[in-house]
């Protein structure tokens, strides 16, 4: 199996909330990444968890770490329509991260 | 984080062409870049790590002659796809880290058609 795994769709309300889950399989993963990318951009970080760490919220995200399931998810509340976007979760233990093949969410009114 | 600049942000180019694709940091000085290649409905890989003054480091399956790196500054990294094939189209994107965990920082990628 790949290294990081999520599944490739979310299709959400506006004004949910909108939930991305992460797998990896690299228990010595030292950080874990949640990237977003828009339509023909390149890649840009929302946040970014060490392993030592359970929780870490942001505004409107939440990053849970079940590091003994070596489980990532990323919560957005209150969903907007500006936050349909591929979102890529991303671990690393050396200087360069490893990807998932990332999440398509939408976002319907 | 670092700010970085990417481009052209398209290029249409013909089979047996070369296209060169800049990618600069604009506020960091960077001793490493890393070029991605994206495909379809799958994640970043990885190509090659850029670095400043000497050679680039290819992951495997990458064609060294065919995917130029040049690292010449600490500002400016280039990938130059020679003669480019149809199969080369993609989406390529550069990062910079800036070295503390703190994630990367990404281009906003060129989307290369070669016809």
């Amino acid at each position: 199996g790949e290294d990081v795994e999520q599944s490739l769709f979310l299709s959400v309300r506006e004004g949910d909330s909108s939930v991305i889950n992460c797998t990896y399989t690299d228990s010595s993963s030292t950080y874990l990444y949640w990237y977003k990318q828009e339509p023909g951009a390149g890649l840009q970080l929302l946040t970014y968890i060490f392993s030592n760490m359970d929780m870490k919220q942001d505004q409107r995200l939440t990053v849970l770490l079940n590091k003994k399931d070596k489980h990532l998810s990323l919560r957005i509340a209150d969903t907007q329509t500006g936050d349909s976007a591929i979102y890529f979760c991303a671990e690393s233990k050396t200087d360069i991260p490893t990807f998932g093949r990332g999440t398509s969410l939408i976002v319907h009114p | 984080g670092a700010v970085v600049s990417q481009h052209p942000s398209r290029v249409i180019c013909k089979s047996g062409t070369s296209v060169k694709i800049e990618c600069r940091s604009l506020d960091f000085q960077a001793t490493t870049m890393f070029w991605y290649r994206q495909f379809p409905k799958q994640s970043l890989m990885l190509m090659a790590t850029s670095n400043e003054g000497s050679k680039a480091t290819y992951e495997q399956g990458v064609e060294k002659d065919k995917f130029l790196i040049n690292h010449a500054s600490l500002t400016l990294s280039t990938l130059t796809v020679t003669s480019a094939h149809p199969e080369d189209s993609s989406f390529y994107i550069c990062s910079v880290s800036q070295g503390d965990h703190s994630g990367y920082t990404f281009g906003s990628g060129t989307r290369l058609t070669v016809v």
